[in-house]
């Protein structure tokens, strides 16, 4: 069964440095989204991207966050300058892009950030 | 504005007995919700949706969930526990707009004691 993955599983990073993680969505999922979970609290929506740009994004998703699809099947989420805050589980969905809200959003299994 | 609550962030049963987790929606949600499951060092995996068709939903692992519009609520049960249960679960709802983010509850952790 296909499935979203995520690398690295675990990344530990000084603050102030800059981070990259990484995402395989689904093969023909159209949308793609990031969320973060800090320890003890919800999950929280970060961003929403499909046909290559931006469609959501959260109050969080300040300037310091970007997204991008470099080719057909990665799809990264970058921290500029990492903050002590940043640290979390950030889970990457994709979903197929059905119409009315039904659509189901599928997980990959996190990456814990961890800032020091 | 639209919102996602669960009553109890910890749920304790004993295995075999009843599980009920609940959920209740905010009315300004579209009619589609959702419950996931994390295991330990998992991610999320759906449980269970509801899309309308049928007010009572059945998941996976035995678990279901009735949507029940009055009560704008969505308890997911499962009528015996199992030690494997033990997970946090999640109650999430779509924005309306295709592709939109789901809002998620605070989370339910359940242990289920032998």
């Amino acid at each position: 069964e296909p499935e979203v993955t995520q690398t690295p599983s675990h990344q530990v990073t000084q603050m102030g440095q800059e981070v990259i993680l990484r995402c395989v969505p689904i093969s023909n999922h159209l949308y793609f989204y990031w969320y973060r979970q800090i320890l003890g609290q919800k999950v929280e929506f970060l961003v929403s991207f499909y046909n290559n740009e931006i469609s959501e994004k959260s109050e969080i998703f300040d300037d310091q966050f970007s997204v991008e699809r470099p080719d057909g099947s990665n799809f990264t989420l970058k921290i500029r300058s990492t903050k002590l805050e940043d640290s979390a589980m950030y889970f990457c969905a994709s979903s197929p892009g059905l119409a009315g809200g039904t659509d189901t959003q599928y997980f990959g299994p996190g990456t814990r950030l961890t800032v020091l | 504005a639209q919102s996602v609550t669960q009553l109890g962030s910890h749920v304790s049963v004993s295995e075999g007995a009843l599980v009920l987790l609940r959920c209740n929606y905010s009315s300004s949600v579209p009619p589609y919700l959702f419950w996931y499951v994390q295991y330990p060092n998992q991610g999320l995996q759906l449980l269970l949706k509801y899309t309308s068709a049928a007010t009572l939903v059945k998941g996976i692992n035995g678990f279901e969930a009735e949507f029940k519009k009055s009560e704008t609520s969505f308890h997911l049960t499962k009528p015996s526990a199992h030690m494997s249960d033990a997970a946090e679960y999640f109650c999430a709802a779509p924005t309306y707009n295709q592709g939109g983010k789901l809002i998620f509850g605070q989370g339910t952790e359940l242990s289920v004691k032998p």
